[in-house]
């Protein structure tokens, strides 16, 4: 069974720049959990997805959207990058009942 | 709200020698608990979870965790460090009323010398 696949897996752009990030689950996973890595601020929990729509949401300004289609690919943007958005995103799949996710390898934001 | 506590943000064992990495977590429920790890440049692994029932839950690669209500602890143990064992660790609590969203600690790095 292939695992969490998350794209691109690294990346630059400029401070104001927009960017998607891209995540597919496991076959089979309907639910899809992003999360935010620091080296500063540790890893917190950005928004969840079930079934197209949103779950959960942490505490992120409204700069941080997502979205997950039919498929339940999801997909995550960031608009008017910041310094400060420089850090790790890891996607997770699961079934959606709390018990156990799947994290992909994550994408490496690097803003300028 | 929940939380919790990694005690020790870096831990040195020898080779062979005893893991212990502390998780304390607060909670008014009892939670589900998670324990993770990360290889440079990865993503997170699970390690081991405990749900409901048995309070000791055995994982992968030899690690195991015990749940304490009465101590509110979920310490993660394995009897002998190999060196492959070097890499980050997490532990996590599910957000109760929320299902998949995750509090985790600030994480263990956990060296292991020859």
């Amino acid at each position: 069974k292939a695992g969490v696949t998350q794209t691109p897996r690294y990346l630059i752009k400029t401070r104001g720049q927009q960017v998607t990030l891209s995540c597919s689950p496991i076959s089979g996973h309907r639910s899809v959990s992003w999360y935010q890595q620091t080296p500063g601020q540790g890893l917190q929990f950005l928004f969840e997805y079930f079934s197209e729509t949103q779950r959960n949401k942490g505490n992120f300004p409204g700069r941080f959207s997502g979205r997950q289609f039919s498929n339940s690919r999801s997909e995550m943007n960031v608009s008017t990058l910041e310094l400060g958005d420089s850090a790790l995103y890891l996607c997770a799949s699961s079934l959606g009942d709390g018990t156990e996710q799947y994290f992909g390898p994550g994408t490496r934001l690097t803003v300028t | 709200a929940q939380s919790v506590t990694q005690l020790g943000s870096h831990v040195s064992v020898s080779e062979g020698a005893l893991v212990l990495l502390r998780c304390n977590y607060s909670s008014s429920v009892p939670p589900y608990l998670f324990w993770y790890v990360q290889y440079p440049n990865q993503g997170l692994q699970l390690l081991l979870k405990y749900t409901t029932g048995a309070t000791l839950v055995k994982g992968i690669n030899g690690f195991e965790a015990e749940f304490k209500k009465s101590e509110t602890s979920f310490h993660l143990t394995k009897p002998s460090a190999h060196m492959s064992d070097a890499a980050e660790y997490f532990c996590a609590v599910s957000d109760l009323g929320n299902t998949d969203k995750l509090i985790f600690g600030t994480g263990t790095r956990l060296q292991v010398f020859p």
